[in-house]
């Protein structure tokens, strides 16, 4: 089945600067993509998918980059600030008539002033 | 929008006691999910249910039973909790279980056991 590595596992930066969080999974029929913000104590909150083969998404203060052809992932914050510490996973799905999840082991994200 | 509100928020409990975790969602969801959290191990997929009364065993779903008793409802057995266990429960829902939903989360249960 699919396998999802995620790294780093624990990543520490200071306020202004970028911070970088990478997947790369092994199944070439994976097709949606998910990264998930968890601040302690709550929920998992969805901060973006994407599914085209190559594609660079924008949010607000960060971007995801998909490559299908080297089956990564990753999730790039321009200018960390000490509000995007939390814990991040990142989500491939695969299955060709259900969606299966196949999440990463995260990354907790310290953000110093 | 909708919200999804898993009780108990903590639940202690004795070695090999049966514990019980609820899980309520008003999106009108028609797939619930029930996740396994453990530190470092992202998440894993203990039973997940596309419509009421569904069952379906997840990768994770030995010592553990579910019951979705009606759509908005799914709840999570652990059958015989294990001594010094540690973890956090999380529900979530989707519109369906087919390609390209996305899955929205409940805020967790955190399981220990004595």
């Amino acid at each position: 089945g699919e396998q999802v590595e995620q790294r780093p596992p624990h990543l520490s930066v200071r306020e202004g600067d970028s911070a970088v969080i990478t997947c790369t999974y092994t199944d070439p029929n994976s097709y949606y993509f998910f990264w998930y913000k968890q601040e302690p104590g709550a929920s998992l909150q969805l901060l973006m998918k994407v599914f085209s083969s190559t594609e660079i998404n924008e949010g607000q203060g960060f971007t995801v980059l998909l490559n299908k052809k080297d089956k990564r992932l990753s999730l790039n914050l321009t200018a960390a600030h000490p509000g995007d510490s939390a814990a991040y996973f990142c989500a491939v799905m695969t299955g060709a008539n259900t969606g299966k999840l196949t999440f990463g082991h995260g990354t907790i994200l310290r953000v110093h002033p | 929008g909708g919200i999804i509100t898993q009780t108990p928020k903590f639940l202690i409990g004795q070695e090999g006691q049966k514990l019980t975790l609820k899980c309520q969602q008003n999106f009108n969801h028609d797939t619930m999910y029930w996740y396994r959290q453990d530190s470092g191990k992202g998440l894993r997929l203990i039973y997940y249910s596309i419509t009421e009364n569904d069952l379906q065993k997840g990768d994770l779903s030995e010592g553990y039973d579910a019951s979705r008793e009606k759509k908005s409802s799914f709840s999570l057995t652990v059958t015989s909790a294990q001594k010094n266990e540690m973890a956090v429960f999380l529900c979530a829902s989707s519109i369906s279980s087919r390609r390209q939903n996305t899955l929205y989360f409940g805020a967790g249960t955190r399981l220990s056991v004595l």
